[in-house]
């Protein structure tokens, strides 16, 4: 079936450091979403990507459709301490069915 | 305003019972989504509801798992005979339309435990 293979599995960084995490799948996508889970909490969304190429901004975080369509990474710039959680990505090629990866665990030092 | 719910937040209970998990989605959402999601992992898509009908329950493992809507709303994800690798968050989520995939509203999850 189809797999998300995202990295790194956990990233340990000063507050104010800028942050990078990347998604790859064997499988194209048609779109890509980035989540972000607090401990005890459900998946909140953070972006989505819609095409291929596509730079998307929220704030401090910036994602990018790969233009393969198999891939897509988050940036965070500037980190602060309640950016600590677990940022998932997550691929949908149609139907109702959306695939996530395993997750990185961010921790954020003050 | 109100979001998806999730009852009882933490279940344990012994390997062979049946168990019932609840989910009362965000009023007048009409897709709901069930997930399981394992430790150390992302969720994993179980079952998919339009309305009352299951329009995709590819996802559930096995006939011991089972998912109702029967109004349209509250959704019930049972459990027969339960396992030890059972063991897991169950999560659901409700989106406004069909395939808002990307508009899905998760709840907190029930923990669920079995001994």
């Amino acid at each position: 079936g189809q797999q998300l293979n995202q990295s790194p599995q956990s990233m340990f960084i000063q507050e104010g450091e800028d942050v990078s995490m990347n998604c790859t799948s064997s499988s194209i996508f048609n779109t890509w979403l980035w989540y972000k889970q607090d401990p005890g909490e459900g998946p909140v969304l953070l972006i989505a990507l819609y095409k291929a190429g596509e730079l998307t901004s929220n704030g401090r975080l910036t994602a990018q459709f790969g233009i393969t369509r198999k891939d897509s990474f988050l940036n965070i710039s500037a980190s602060i301490p309640s950016d600590v959680g677990i940022y998932f990505c997550a691929g949908y090629t149609g139907g109702f069915k959306t695939i996530f990866g395993a997750g990185t665990r961010l921790f954020v030092k003050a | 305003g109100a979001g998806v719910s999730q009852t009882p937040s933490n279940k344990v209970t012994e390997k062979g019972k049946y168990v019932e998990l609840r989910c009362d989605p965000i009023s007048g959402h009409t897709a709901l989504y069930w997930y399981r999601q394992s430790l150390g992992q992302g969720p994993e898509f179980l079952i998919y509801f339009q309305g009352t009908g299951a329009a995709d329950d590819s996802g559930l493992p096995n006939d011991r798992f089972f998912a109702v809507r029967p109004e349209g709303s509250v959704s019930t994800l049972k459990i027969q005979r339960t396992e030890r690798g059972d063991s897991a968050v169950y999560l659901c989520a409700s989106s406004f339309g069909a395939g808002s995939v990307e508009t899905q509203y998760f709840g907190p999850g029930t923990r669920l435990l079995v001994l």
